[in-house]
């Protein structure tokens, strides 16, 4: 039982290159986030899918988009990736919006020059 | 909008001592608050949750509504609880979850 899977784990990027953070989860859970995580600034949330079919904005949505592309994946891409894009990314999952237990993935680390 | 802050970034304890994580909050709401933990080289995982009451791994966490503060607590720090300690609120209304700017727990042999 894998939980919540994140790949890539790392990745260089140029400025204004793009890319695609997949993430997957075999829990059957409803809703599926992802956060950034900084230091000093704790983790802060891009977008969430409350259920298959359904996305929203979170704290940090700008330069990002996201695919919930059934109810197992929840795909972050960066369309012209920046310098403050540089960040530790993490996926996560609950069974609900009711709850703020999430279950999270390991975390893909991502540079950008 | 709801804030959770963590004032201290690096705490430093020796083995045996006592420890405090502060994490204090501003929320119109009734707050559901969380402490989830990272330790080396693992992925961020729920520690414990205000309303369950319970003890986990010796830490504790009583919510304070009128100093708006959950801060966490264990009587005698071992080696391995050092690690990266965030608290995070749950907010009812628009079901999101924030987390503050973590603390660094460091216990020294």
């Amino acid at each position: 039982n894998a939980g919540v899977t994140q790949t890539p784990k790392f990745q260089v990027l140029k400025t204004g290159q793009s890319m695609t953070l997949q993430c997957a989860q075999d829990m059957n859970h409803n809703s599926m986030y992802w956060y950034r995580q900084d230091p000093g600034m704790g983790l802060r949330l891009i977008y969430y899918s409350a259920s298959e079919g359904t996305t929203d904005k979170g704290e940090v949505p700008n330069g990002y988009n996201v695919s919930r592309l059934n109810k197992r994946e929840f795909s972050l891409r960066l369309e012209s990736a920046a310098p403050s894009q540089t960040s530790v990314y993490f996926c996560a999952s609950n069974p609900t919006l009711n709850t703020g237990e999430l279950f999270f993935g390991e975390g893909s680390r991502l540079t950008v020059l | 909008a709801q804030r959770v802050t963590q004032p201290e970034k690096l705490l430093s304890v020796f083995k045996g001592a006592p420890v405090e994580l502060k994490c204090n909050y501003s929320y119109s709401g009734s707050p559901e608050l969380f402490w989830y933990v990272q330790y080396s080289r693992q992925r961020l995982q729920l520690l414990l949750r205000h309303i369950s009451r319970e003890s986990i791994k010796g830490f504790t966490a009583d919510l304070n509504k009128g100093e708006t503060s959950f801060h966490l607590k264990k009587p005698f720090a071992q080696e391995e609880d050092s690690a990266m300690y965030y608290c995070a609120l749950h907010d009812n209304a628009g079901n999101m979850l924030t987390f503050g700017g973590g603390t660094r727990l460091m216990v020294k042999p």
